[in-house]
Formats: C-alpha cells, sequence, structure tokens
C-alpha cells in the first residue's frame, strides 16, 4: 500500500519564477492539505483540498494556488517566487475532515 | 498568544529516563487532538491521536485535559532512537468550520547514551 508520495524531492528556483509541486494521496484517501514548513518551525497550513475544491485557506497570499484533480492527487503553485518562500512543502492526505493526516517526504524547495 | 504552544527544549535526558512534554492551545472548542514525531530533514510521522479518556501506546502516553487545555506526552525507558522532535497538533474541527491542522513548534528530545 504506497503512501504519500511528492515529487520532486528538491528544487532550486530564482526569485520571480513559478513552481509546480505534486502529490498523491495514500490509497482510499480523498482529501489533501499542504503545508509550508520553515526551518527550525512547525507546518503552516496553506489550504486544504476536498472534492476538486479548495475547502480552507490559511494565511498565505494568492500567489500560492493550487488543484486537486479526479484522482484525487494535487498539484501547489506558486508564484513570483521570493526568498522567503524556501522551505519544506509537506503534502499530507486523509479520509474526509478531523481524521489523522499523512504526510509525504515533502519537497525542498530554495529560492536564490 | 500562539494557537499552539510547546516548550522548544532540548531536553537532553539519559536512556531509561521518562520524559514527559506538554503542550497548550488557545481555542478551548478545538475537537482533536495528535502527537507527530519529526526526524531530521523528514516528514511529520503520526505518533499518537489523543483521546479525552487518555491513551497508551507501549511507552508513550498521551493525555488530555480539556479544562487547562493542554496535551501531554509521556515517554517511558527513553531510547537512542526517541531522539526526534515532537509536534503537538490540534485541529479545530469541522463544527468550527476549520478544517486545519495547527501545528506548535515541536519539541526537540535527545535522548543520550
Amino acid at each position: 500500500d504506497a503512501g504519500v508520495t511528492q515529487s520532486p524531492t528538491h528544487l532550486i528556483k530564482t526569485r520571480g519564477q513559478q513552481v509546480t509541486l505534486r502529490c498523491s494521496p495514500k490509497s482510499g484517501h480523498d482529501t489533501v492539505s499542504w503545508y509550508q514548513q520553515a526551518l527550525g518551525q512547525g507546518p503552516q497550513f496553506i489550504f486544504q483540498y476536498y472534492e476538486e475544491e479548495e475547502r480552507q485557506r490559511g494565511n498565505f497570499p494568492d500567489r500560492f494556488s493550487g488543484h486537486q484533480f479526479p484522482n484525487y492527487s494535487s498539484e501547489l503553485n506558486v508564484n513570483a517566487l521570493l526568498l522567503g518562500d524556501s522551505a519544506l512543502y509537506l503534502c499530507a492526505s486523509s479520509f474526509g475532515t478531523g481524521y489523522e493526516q499523512y504526510f509525504g517526504p515533502g519537497t525542498r524547495l530554495t529560492v536564490t | 498568544r500562539k494557537e499552539v504552544e510547546q516548550d522548544p527544549g532540548p531536553f537532553n535526558v539519559p536512556e531509561g529516563a521518562t520524559v514527559a512534554f506538554n503542550c497548550t492551545y488557545s481555542n478551548s472548542a478545538s475537537q482533536s487532538f495528535f502527537w507527530y514525531r519529526q526526524d531530521c530533514r523528514k516528514e511529520p510521522k503520526l505518533l499518537m491521536s489523543v483521546y479525552s479518556s487518555g491513551n497508551e501506546d507501549g511507552r508513550f502516553t498521551a493525555q488530555l485535559n480539556r479544562a487547562s487545555q493542554y496535551i501531554s506526552l509521556l515517554i517511558r525507558d527513553s531510547k537512542l532512537s526517541d531522539s526526534a522532535t515532537y509536534l503537538c497538533v490540534v485541529n479545530p474541527g469541522a463544527p468550527l468550520g476549520t478544517y486545519k491542522y495547527i501545528f506548535g513548534t515541536g519539541t526537540r528530545l535527545k535522548v543520550l547514551a
């Protein structure tokens, strides 16, 4: 049973560029949440997708957008990258809401 | 006041010791609580859900105190492999119209040989 997978593992971009990160949820899960984790901090909630709709959003600017596909996989897009966007981006999947979330290995984004 | 607060540590304890972490949360109506473990540069892994009645899994015991709005994690007979950062997580829950996990900054534990 495959767990949550994310791609790519690492990414280096320059300021102003755009990036797309991908996530496949654990088998049987229908909800995907995205988090940003800066060094030394806990993960911060970006948004959650369920039934291909953004159900809730954290305190992140509109440069951060996402999508969920009919197979429940998801993408996170970040436009106009800033140095401060450098972080570990984590995807978590769950079955519905209020249930345990399982995290993928993350994508480490470095913006130079 | 932060929504979820933890002592960042580090807690340095000898092998075999018992160690406890607390975590306080600000929203008294929060529904779900969890402890995650995160190794350096890895993803968080679910350690335990925290139930109102408390729960135990081997050497790990989690407690919830709704009156004082904190959860705790007790680790008995610490092993070197327990060295990690322990993240406290609160999910306010669907009745409050929120589905997100709110993380603390984590407590670092180092078990010494």
